[in-house]
């Protein structure tokens, strides 16, 4: 299995909900990533995990909460979002930890907030 | 922190031209330099990369080049096709920097026309 994937594909949610996204990748890769991505604008990193442990926030705000829960799984917890949060949520995965590994994408969730 | 310019934002070529594509950066530590392709909905996908110790590298009908001097690396795909259209990002990281710390730039709307 040479992919990262992503559950769902898209998620429509109202302010108050409670929701999660999913992530998995079976390459065996031990750096896992959340980005945000705006339409017509580059992907803006929010979280990375490396063996597990978050490594690096980008000064998220809190109704973020990434979990990662296994080598193999990222989740991002979303609680009381704003509609300008609505965005192509992006999962990535590369084999190491070092700024100069290769970032493989997964195909995003498509989040709506209402 | 690294800064990376791409230009054009847009470039419209005729099926069978070449398409050139062009981004600097402002940190001369940085080694490593990805280029991804975004298809409309889809997720963004490595389709050519290079390191600082090489000065091009080729792949079909694709090829980068590296200028560390001028701090400026470019993508040409030559013999253009409809499959071709998409947006590309370059991206640019730095030794020793925070793993994840891919600094993108702003995209390049690619269309070719039949």
């Amino acid at each position: 299995d040479t992919e990262v994937t992503q559950t769902p594909k898209h998620l429509v949610m109202g302010m108050t909900n409670k929701k999660s996204l999913k992530c998995e990748q079976h390459m065996g890769h031990r750096a896992m990533y959340w980005y945000k991505q705006k339409a017509k604008k580059p992907p803006e990193l929010m979280f990375v995990y490396s063996y597990e442990k978050l490594s690096i926030n980008e000064s998220v705000p809190s109704r973020f909460s990434p979990e990662c829960p296994n080598s193999s799984l990222l989740n991002l917890h979303l609680h009381a979002l704003q509609p300008e949060d609505s965005a192509l949520y992006l999962c990535a995965s590369s084999q190491g930890y070092m700024s100069t590994d290769t970032q493989y994408f997964g195909p995003g969730t498509r989040l709506t907030v209402l | 922190g690294e800064n990376v310019e791409q230009h054009p934002s847009t470039l419209s070529v005729q099926e069978g031209d070449s398409a050139v594509i062009k981004c600097t950066y402002s940190d001369s530590a940085s080694n490593y330099f990805p280029w991804y392709k975004q298809e409309l909905g889809k997720r963004p996908q490595l389709i050519i990369d290079i390191r600082s110790n090489v000065g091009e590298k080729k792949d079909q009908r694709i090829a980068v080049t590296l200028n560390k001097t001028a701090k400026h690396f470019s993508l040409h795909i030559t013999e253009t096709q409809p499959e071709d259209s998409a947006v590309y990002f370059c991206a640019a990281s730095r030794r020793g920097g925070s793993q994840g710390n891919l600094i993108f730039g702003k995209g390049t709307k690619l269309s070719v026309k039949p």
